[in-house]
């Protein structure tokens, strides 16, 4: 079985630019999860999708960050404009229900210069 | 507050020298804790989910533990394929995650 996709691995843009990532989770998987980790940290949750309803994104910086679930299967997050502070490693992760353990892709490491 | 502590930040073990990682946690309506592996440029790989204090689950070298405040990752007579940075985290009663900052294992040849 395919697991979860991101991409792309990797992105340098400058400040102010505009960046977008995108997921492809693991078929039938319902729950998506966008989280960002900086390096030492634990991952910190951006925002999660139940299907295509976004259902707890508390932690998201809407005034820069957007993201969608069309069709509730693949997702993209968006960031505009982008800042030195965003710099990170962006996960994407899928769960077949919430509660249950969850599969991450690789990650998109983001660095803005 | 629910937090979630990992200690040490990282241990450096000989190879067949063994050892434990603690998560210590305190958590409104526990949903499940949760211990992951990640590896350099990686996301982390899924390992166990522990649900109720007493629970003990095994993965070849590995073997988790769980009480009401803390869980213990052991690992037997490690191998340099086991370094990597472990991450434990807790499930609260809205099913969110809380990740602890995790720990750095070097296994020596």
């Amino acid at each position: 079985e395919a697991g979860v996709v991101q991409s792309p691995r990797y992105k340098i843009i400058e400040k102010k630019q505009p960046v977008a990532f995108w997921c492809n989770p693991i078929s039938g998987h319902n729950t998506l999860y966008w989280y960002r980790q900086n390096l030492g940290q634990g991952p910190e949750l951006l925002i999660r999708y139940e299907n295509e309803e976004a259902v707890d994104d508390s932690q998201l910086p809407k005034d820069r960050f957007s993201a969608e679930r069309l069709k509730g299967v693949d997702s993209t997050l968006k960031i505009q404009p982008a800042e030195l502070g965003d710099s990170a490693v962006y996960l994407c992760a899928s769960s077949p229900d919430r509660g249950q353990g969850y599969t991450f892709g690789s990650g998109t490491r983001l660095t803005v210069v | 507050e629910d937090q979630v502590t990992q200690s040490p930040e990282a241990l450096r073990l000989q190879e067949g020298e063994s050892s434990s990682l603690n998560c210590s946690y305190t958590v409104s309506g526990l949903r499940g804790l949760f211990w992951y592996r990640q590896d350099p440029g990686k996301g982390p790989e899924f390992l166990f989910t522990l649900y109720s204090a007493g629970e003990e689950k095994e993965k070849e070298r590995l073997k988790a533990t769980l009480t009401k405040k803390e869980s213990f990752l052991h690992i037997t007579a490690p191998k340099p394929e086991d370094s990597a940075t472990y991450l434990c985290a807790v499930g609260d009663s809205n099913y969110q995650l809380i990740w602890g900052a995790g720990t750095k294992l070097i296994i020596k040849p």
